[in-house]
């Protein structure tokens, strides 16, 4: 197993640009979730999804989008970056029903200019 | 609501010394779960230690184990013997089981390992 994959690995974007995270597990995980980490700072929920076709925003959700087409992937995409998105992005994943341990993809680090 | 903790924003241990991290969260519910994760520079962000809540017993993982009060809420990670690849940001975590398995985290503490 891959476990959890994200693409890219680095991204610089111009203010106004838009683009899309990936993000792909192979574990069969129903449950998926974004954060997103600012320097010295812990993890924030962005958005999550419960399984394919559910989704939900999370605690920072301003300025993103998700869908959940499959069961495997769960894309983020950034409309109109902005300099407060500079970031770095996880996306992880979990079978879902209290099972509690989440795994981590290796981040995507995000710089808008 | 549920929140996380971390009163060290940074340590320092010398090496083959012992250390522990401090965390406290507040909750309401009695079923839940904690988490202690690592990330390295790396970035990756790597479970070090988990703990079920309705487990009195301490988990340990190797060189890792954590003291759990569950009534103080506290979730303490101490690392015996420590070593250079132990220097790292490390982050604990709380979860509890409502339909979406949400992980709220702290700020996390980064530890300096000292030759």
């Amino acid at each position: 197993n891959a476990g959890v994959t994200q693409t890219p690995k680095f991204r610089i974007l111009k203010i106004g640009q838009s683009m899309t995270l990936q993000c792909a597990q192979d574990m069969n995980h129903n449950y998926m979730y974004w954060y997103r980490q600012d320097p010295g700072m812990g993890l924030k929920l962005i958005y999550y999804s419960v399984g394919a076709g559910i989704t939900d925003k999370g605690e920072v959700p301003n300025g993103y989008n998700v869908s959940r087409s499959t069961t495997e992937d769960f894309p983020l995409r950034l409309e109109l970056a902005a300099p407060s998105q500079t970031s770095v992005y996880f996306c992880a994943s979990i079978p879902g029903g209290g099972v509690g341990e989440q795994f981590f993809g290796p981040g995507t680090r995000l710089t808008v200019l | 609501a549920q929140t996380v903790t971390q009163s060290q924003p940074e340590m320092s241990v010398q090496e083959a010394e012992t250390v522990t991290l401090s965390c406290t969260y507040d909750t309401s519910e009695s079923d839940y779960y904690l988490f202690w994760y690592k990330q390295p520079p790396s970035r990756q962000m790597i479970l070090v230690i988990r703990q079920e809540a309705y487990k009195q017993q301490n988990a340990t993982e190797n060189r890792f184990s954590v003291n759990f009060q569950k009534a103080a809420k506290s979730f303490s990670l101490k690392i015996s013997d420590s070593q250079l690849g132990d220097a790292a940001m490390y982050f604990c975590a709380y979860s509890w089981y409502v339909g979406d398995d949400k992980i709220i985290f702290g700020k996390g503490t980064r530890l300096h390992i000292l030759p």
